[in-house]
């Protein structure tokens, strides 16, 4: 069965930094792209970040160049989002979500985790 | 790149609800449908237009013309109300895109 358990949210001000992980278990890690989509409170879902099977390969939104990053680690079957500069409007619950090919972002998510919160506030 | 959604679709038990999706790549890329619950992960019921994943329900389909993509709910259920999102690609290929979503009633 496969799994996928986001970890890493919290409270944090504006301004701050946090690092968001995912592990996963139950399929073939480093054989999928993997992103991280985002739902802020009563907002619709905003996909963040992707990543390809090898890690070689990203992809951001405009909105959060230059401030996310995502990284996966294959030996540790897990992704990784690092995300500084938090604004107020970054407030959401943070998911994972698991491609269905090794790289490029046209495919659809097929698993996704139950997803962590991200407090943006002073 | 956008792509558009109505905010809202009202149907009573047993009826057939359809939600449109439409943006300008949706002729080169696939659409993808998610249903949604409060607390809840995303769930796929819709890939690739309009091929359903095992264990979602028959009366999920899914169909394309131009530019606009539409997911029907056939005897809708109680359980089925839920936010709905569509999701594609622009045309190159380089980021994901979903729609803002519809907010499916069952009255």
């Amino acid at each position: 069965e496969v799994q996928l358990v986001e970890s890493g949210g919290g409270l944090v001000q504006p301004g701050g930094s946090l690092r968001l992980s995912c592990t996963t278990s139950g399929f073939t890690f480093d054989n999928y792209a993997m992103s991280w989509v985002r739902q802020a409170p009563g907002k619709g879902l905003e996909w963040v970040s992707a990543i390809s099977a090898s890690g070689g390969t990203t992809y951001h939104a405009d909105s959060v160049k230059g401030r996310f990053t995502i990284s996966r680690d294959n030996s540790k079957n897990a992704l990784y989002l690092q995300i500084n500069s938090l604004r107020v409007e970054d407030t959401a619950v943070f998911y994972c979500a698991k491609g269905i090919a090794a790289a490029g972002v046209g495919d659809w998510f097929d698993s996704w985790g139950p997803g962590t919160l991200v407090t943006v506030s002073s | 790149y956008e792509l558009t959604q109505p905010p809202s679709v009202s149907v009573s038990p047993g009826q057939t609800a359809r939600i449109t999706c439409s943006g300008n790549a949706l002729s080169k890329q696939y659409a993808y449908w998610y249903q949604k619950k409060p607390g809840q992960a995303p769930v796929l019921v819709i890939y690739k237009d309009n091929e359903r994943p095992s264990g979602i329900p028959e009366r999920f389909s899914g169909s394309s013309s131009g530019t606009t993509v539409t997911l029907t709910i056939s005897g809708v259920q109680a359980e089925d109300e839920a936010d709905y999102y569509c999701q594609s690609a622009d045309s190159r290929g380089t980021y994901v895109v979903f729609g803002g979503g519809t907010n499916l009633s069952v009255l």
